[in-house]
Parts: C-alpha cells; sequence; structure tokens
C-alpha cells in the first residue's frame, strides 16, 4: 500500500525540541521531493519546508528558518523534520507530504500532533 | 508572499445541487513554462488533506468527474456539478509558483 506515517509527535515545552519522522512505503521514495506540512488547532494549512529527492535542494518558510532542519535517508524511506527552539506557535498537526509529478502534495500522511506548552 | 483568499469561507448544499467555490491569488501563477500552479485539496473531518485538482483544470487519479476546476492568471473557480454528503469538508487552494507554497483559508462545505 502506498502510504506515508509520520511519528514522533507529543507535547514539549518551550524552547524545547523534537524529531518528526514520516516512514513512507509503496512507492520509490528516492525519486520524490518531499514536503511538511503543518495544521495548529482549528487552522489552515501552512507549508513549512521542502527537500528534493536528492536532499540538494532544500526550502524553509521564514516562521521556522534557522529552527528547524529537514533531512531524509533514502536507504531508510524516511523523512525527518528536527525542530528546536520550539515556540507555542509551533503547536499544530504536521503533514509530510509527497512532492508528486502532479503536485507539491499528490499524497499525505495522517500527521502528528506537536504541542509545544508548559 | 503570494496570498491567496477563498470565497465564499463556508459553503451549506443541498445533495444534488451544484457548488462552486473561488480562489485569488495576488500575482498570477502563470508560469514562463506554460502551466499554471494551482491545486486544489479536500480536507475531509478528520483526515489529512487529499488532492482534487492539479494545474488549474486536471482531476486527479481517482477523483470523480462531478469536480472541475477553471480558471486562469489570478482567478480560479472549482465546480462540484452535483454534491454528495461524502463531498463534506473543508476545500483549499494552493499555489506553487513561487516559494512559500501557500494555500488559501479554506472553504467549508457541509450539507444541508
Amino acid at each position: 500500500e502506498v502510504q506515508l506515517v509520520e511519528s514522533g509527535g507529543g507535547l514539549v515545552q518551550p524552547g524545547g525540541s523534537l524529531r518528526l519522522s514520516c516512514a513512507a512505503s509503496g512507492f520509490t521514495f528516492s525519486s520524490y521531493s518531499m514536503n511538511w506540512v503543518r495544521q495548529a488547532p482549528g487552522k489552515g494549512l501552512e507549508w513549512v519546508s521542502y527537500i528534493s529527492s536528492s536532499s540538494s535542494t532544500i526550502y524553509y518558510a521564514d516562521s521556522v528558518k534557522g529552527r528547524f532542519t529537514i533531512s531524509r535517508d533514502n536507504a531508510k524511506n524516511s523523512l525527518y523534520l528536527q525542530m528546536n527552539s520550539l515556540r507555542a506557535e509551533d503547536t499544530a498537526v504536521y503533514y509530510c507530504a509527497r512532492g508528486g509529478k502532479a503536485a507539491p502534495g499528490d499524497l499525505w500522511g495522517r500527521g502528528t500532533l506537536v504541542t509545544v506548552s508548559s | 508572499d503570494i496570498v491567496m483568499t477563498q470565497t465564499p469561507l463556508s459553503l451549506s448544499v443541498t445533495p444534488g445541487q451544484p457548488a462552486s467555490i473561488s480562489c485569488k491569488s495576488s500575482q498570477s501563477l502563470l508560469h514562463s513554462d506554460g502551466k499554471t500552479y494551482l491545486y486544489w485539496y479536500l480536507q475531509k473531518p478528520g483526515q489529512p488533506p487529499q488532492l482534487l485538482i492539479y494545474e488549474v483544470s486536471n482531476r486527479f487519479s481517482g477523483v470523480p468527474d462531478r469536480f472541475s476546476g477553471s480558471g486562469s492568471g489570478t482567478d480560479f473557480t472549482l465546480k462540484i456539478s452535483r454534491v454528495e454528503a461524502e463531498d463534506v469538508g473543508v476545500y483549499y487552494c494552493m499555489q506553487s509558483i513561487q516559494l512559500p507554497l501557500t494555500f488559501g483559508p479554506g472553504t467549508k462545505v457541509d450539507i444541508k
């Protein structure tokens, strides 16, 4: 089955760190770019970061630049998001989304909830 | 950043009736390669977003033909020819011609 499964979310204090993972299966992960998109509770969608298939190109939203780091391990079919210096406004469900030929998000995981609170 | 706006923000539709959602971008989404980088997603309750339409008017794999997209430049429309109960959720337009990728605020569609 073609799918993406996120993990690693949880409750963290302001200023803390968390590492999210996204496990891909059912397709050739190394052929696709990937994105992280987040959704604060009851709010809309916000793009967070992009990584090309070979990791040669990486982009971040201004809101997370310098605090978050996207990476991937094509041998393990996995995408990561290292989140440091977390703030309350980073509280959201974080989705990984595949960058297919059709669209930047042609396949999405179910998301993992990150809550930043003291 | 490119700002995406949607109207209406909510829509209540009788099953079998049509529905239409407008999306406008603050800049043209027409690229020099000839493609227009506008997409439509549906987020059903409790689910992640799913791709409906790519590059303005192309239905993604498995999307029913009651969904159609149109428009050009900065003005776009998603139409549902006959709304069904399974179409409830929040519809988002999104652009990818320029980073950061940006989404519209969403249009919540429910059934009367």
